[in-house]
């Protein structure tokens, strides 16, 4: 069974603050996704990468960054973390065309 | 790139009865379409998907079907019970990496 392990379930940090929100799957999958969801918004991706140092910006990436340095962690980053910015976020994996994504448990922060 | 629409927003059935969910996409070129499931507080979970080379699909209560003609999809449980109150999701496939999702629907199955 796939497992897709967030490294917090809350998280609460301040304005202006550098966040990094953690993400590991034990399934040796090549693809990773982050996506944040809001209510009536579903899901958005932000970014995501289909190698190990490969990112592919998704429909909002503007204030996060990512990193891939090995393949089975993926890693979001907030610059500068801002109120607009409180949210649940979402780590995927997937291992090739055609195949589901699997989802981790979420992270849900908070920007005070 | 895609587009994924998804109707209703909300849904509210009585146990027993069937409920129906429908996406609708924009790109011929997408070829998968999964369906989650995603109860209070919990990860999103795959219930069912459904290829392009295939019209129907069928797991215990849960159907899907595909128009590839029309570019659209649809969830469909019969019997509900109130354990299937949850939010669903349905995606599209486009270029093999990204899934392009709707914007889902709370469904309530009322005892």
């Amino acid at each position: 069974d796939v497992k897709v392990t967030q490294s917090s379930r809350y998280l609460v940090k301040r304005t202006g603050e550098k966040v990094f929100l953690e993400c590991v799957q034990d399934m040796d999958h090549e693809n990773m996704f982050w996506y944040r969801q809001d209510p009536g918004l579903g899901l958005r991706l932000i970014y995501f990468s289909y190698d190990v140092k490969m990112k592919e910006k998704g429909d909002i990436p503007e204030g996060y960054s990512v990193s891939r340095e090995k393949k089975e962690r993926f890693s979001l980053i907030l610059e500068s973390a801002s109120t607009n910015q409180t949210s649940m976020y979402l780590c995927a994996s997937k291992s090739s065309v055609g195949q589901p994504q699997h989802f981790g448990d979420g992270t849900r922060l908070s920007i005070l | 790139g895609e587009n994924v629409e998804q109707h209703p927003s909300t849904l509210s059935v009585q146990e027993g009865d069937s409920a129906v969910i429908k996406c609708t996409y924009s790109d011929s070129a997408s070829n998968y379409f999964p369906w989650y499931k995603q109860e209070l507080g919990k990860r999103p979970q795959l219930i069912i998907d459904i290829r392009s080379n295939v019209g129907e699909k069928k797991d215990q209560r849960i159907a899907v079907t595909l128009n590839k003609t029309a570019k659209h999809f649809s969830l469909h449980i019969t019997e509900t019970q109130p354990e299937d109150s949850a939010v669903y999701f349905c995606a599209a496939d486009h270029t093999g990496n990204q899934f392009y999702f709707g914007t889902g629907t709370s469904l309530t199955v009322i005892p």
